[in-house]
């Protein structure tokens, strides 16, 4: 079965720009969860999403915001990029939980410019 | 506030041997742990993981410990090999915090032939 599928793979954008992110689950998970990647930050957490609905959040400025839409595709979009915006941006979809089972997809690299 | 805390970032062992990574964590309210491990241009897999009501749990040449008291746990590979060599994360998941999952700095892991 496919598996969590993100694009685009790679993004450079200028600072200022605004940018967003696609993320589709794998077949019949519905929660979609968000997380960047910076280098000695390890992987921190964004938001997540379950049937359309934000359940959590993380310690990120209002300029990311995100979304998921009825066949649990989910979007993610940063505003007014700033150049420490560029990380790899990751992607994880479950049924419903961890316990479940927790699936990344391969990644947006967004560079800032 | 890293709440989750892997302190070596990197870590060399021969092929054969034994491989531990340590992850230490704060919050008193994590009560499930996961290991990823990830390799360049990929993202995270899931390895292996464990409930707070155990202190063991095994999979094939992987095993994680977790030391509730000491706020611990480690990640034993056994023997190491060549294919190992990837970045591993330790994760914690808050028990009312749904999807909620913190993830770890990462540790490098490299085996050498």
């Amino acid at each position: 079965k496919a598996g969590v599928t993100q694009t685009p793979r790679y993004l450079i954008k200028t600072r200022g720009q605004q940018v967003t992110l696609s993320c589709s689950p794998i077949s019949g998970h519905r929660s979609v969860s968000w997380y960047q990647q910076t280098p000695g930050q390890g992987l921190q957490f964004l938001f997540e999403y379950f049937s359309e609905t934000q359940r959590n959040k993380g310690n990120f400025p209002g300029r990311f915001s995100g979304r998921q839409f009825s066949n649990s595709r989910s979007e993610m979009n940063v505003s007014t990029l700033e150049l420490g915006d560029s990380a790899l941006y990751l992607c994880a979809s479950s049924l419903a939980g961890v316990d479940y089972g927790y699936t990344f997809g391969s990644g947006t690299r967004l560079t800032v410019v | 506030d890293q709440q989750v805390k892997q302190n070596s970032p990197s870590l060399s062992v021969q092929e054969g041997r034994i491989s531990i990574l340590n992850c230490d964590y704060t919050n008193s309210m994590f009560d499930y742990f996961l290991w990823y491990k990830k390799y360049p241009a990929e993202g995270p897999t899931f390895l292996i993981s464990i409930s707070s009501i155990k202190d063991k749990n095994e999979d094939g040449r992987f095993t994680v410990f977790l030391n509730k008291s000491a706020k611990h746990l480690s990640l034993h590979i056994v023997p190491s090999q060549p294919g190992d060599s990837a970045v591993y994360f330790c994760a914690a998941r808050n028990s009312g915090g749904y999807q909620k999952v913190t993830f770890g700095t990462g540790t490098k892991l490299q085996v050498i032939p």
